[in-house]
């Protein structure tokens, strides 16, 4: 079974539409990751999110907003696409989230998804 | 200039050599992410250090944080080795959050049998 998965695998659409990708993971994890990835592989993460506590990365633009029905899933909703949204938008999970007051353990592994590519034309 | 820099940015080996990537960040950090990208685009989490060293199979990864370097050796390494390996810090107090988190612009490597 696949621990964190995303759909769809691809996305082409035109510039002004809005898309949502989906996420799931399955491993009972309390904190789910968006991380965007740009054309020159440069990896960079959107939000951080589980049940108490939504981070977002202040250069993240506010037509991005992420929506967790539950704490399997965190979707991706994009308002008015534009052709630099293109990239490759990955899902991750993790087991604990750490409060900002403590020090990381070191201990926690993110599982990532398999990406989902995403175009604007 | 980007607060995490790593070195080399290509690197391209023997089979069986071992293998070096270098991490250094300038900011206060709580810990540091290894990951690996496959050429098909999957990412896997290799470790998560905040002190000493951690092992797993041919992997070591070390972490000195007075210094603000890391370094991920391989051991032995094999052509299926060859991916892209992301070091990314955890900033202090941020609890590695969507506002903490920072990534390097990943290390190419190519194992040639």
């Amino acid at each position: 079974d696949t621990a964190v998965s995303q759909t769809p695998k691809y996305l082409v659409t035109q510039m002004g539409n809005d898309k949502s990708i989906k996420c799931e993971q399955n491993l009972g994890h309390d904190t789910m990751y968006w991380y965007k990835q740009d054309s020159k592989k440069f990896l960079k993460i959107m939000f951080s999110y589980n049940n108490k506590e939504l981070i977002i990365n202040e250069t993240v633009p506010n037509r991005f907003s992420p929506k967790s029905p539950d704490k399997a899933h965190l979707n991706l909703h994009i308002n008015s696409l534009e052709l630099g949204d293109s990239a490759v938008y990955f899902c991750a999970s993790s087991q604990v989230y750490e409060p900002r007051d403590r020090v990381w353990d070191g201990e926690e592994t993110q599982y990532f998804g398999p990406g989902t590519r995403l175009l604007v034309l | 200039k980007n607060e995490v820099e790593q070195s080399p940015q290509n690197l391209t080996a023997q089979e069986g050599e071992f293998i070096t990537i270098n991490c250094s960040y300038s900011v206060g950090i709580s810990a540091l992410h290894w990951l690996q990208q496959h050429p098909g685009g999957g990412i896997v989490s290799l470790f998560m250090l905040s002190s000493g060293k951690k092992k797993h199979g041919r992997l070591i990864a070390t972490i000195n944080i007075q210094e603000k370097h890391s370094s991920l050796h391989i051991t032995a390494s094999h052509p299926r080795d060859s991916a892209v390996y992301i070091c990314a810090v955890i900033v202090e107090g941020s609890g590695g959050g969507a506002d903490g988190l920072t990534f390097g612009k990943g290390t190419h490597l190519i194992i040639q049998p």
